[in-house]
């Protein structure tokens, strides 16, 4: 059975930093690319960032950009979601998910529950 | 980026109801389209990848169409468990992107 579990989310300042975990199971995880999406309360789903299966290649959204790093470890199959320089809209539920066909372009067919990020004074 | 613009973006029926939920695209996106159905608390479930096909364990009565920058999800007759959030999403480039979603309340 496919499982992801997230971890690592709370209550932080802005310009704070945290660094989200996403544990995989049931799956070869390597074989697969991965996301990470959020969602603020109230409002729609918004893609954060993706990262390839083997070769790692990253990609983020444009909010994200340049305070955000997504990286994986095959071994512990694990995903993973630095998040530095905090602000209040970044504060959101975050799930990861695993692509349905391994690359991105075939939709996500597998999500974790979520961690909720509170950026506030 | 590419934007979607979902319409309607609520919608009320009833049970026994066929349903039609359009997705447009700022540009062509080939087939590159997802469609997702999420309830409240719950993480989204994929009904439809590659516009059109769909996911097992998917009840029939969920049908994706189209291709380019116009695409719809149907349903066909309606069920009380499909009171639900629905929202495409486009992946054919990065950004990923979502539409704003349809809300689909009993009558």
């Amino acid at each position: 059975e496919v499982q992801l579990l997230e971890s690592g989310g709370g209550l932080v300042q802005p310009g704070g930093s945290l660094r989200l975990s996403c544990a995989a199971s049931g799956f070869t995880f390597s074989n697969y690319a991965m996301s990470w999406f959020r969602q603020a309360p109230g409002k729609g789903l918004q893609w954060v960032s993706a990262i390839s299966g083997t070769d790692s290649s990253t990609y983020y959204a444009d909010s994200v950009k340049g305070r955000f790093t997504i990286s994986r470890d095959n071994f512990k199959n694990t995903l993973y979601l630095q998040m530095n320089s905090l602000r209040d809209e970044d504060t959101a539920v975050y799930c990861c998910a695993k692509t349905y066909l391994g690359g991105s372009s075939s939709g996500f067919d597998y999500w974790g529950q979520g961690t909720l990020v509170t950026v506030s004074s | 980026d590419i934007q979607l613009t979902q319409s309607p973006s609520f919608l009320s029926a009833s049970v026994g109801d066929r349903v039609t939920i359009t997705c447009r695209a700022s540009q062509g996106i080939s087939s590159y389209l997802a469609w997702y159905q999420q309830k409240p608390g719950k993480a989204p479930k994929l009904l439809i990848s590659a516009a059109s096909t769909l996911q097992r364990g998917v009840p029939s009565r969920f049908s994706g169409s189209g291709s380019g920058t116009e695409f719809t999800l149907t349903i066909s007759s309606l069920q009380p468990e499909d009171f639900a959030t629905y929202c495409c999403q486009q992946l054919n480039s990065y950004p990923l992107t979502f539409g704003g979603g349809t809300k689909v309340e009993i009558k």
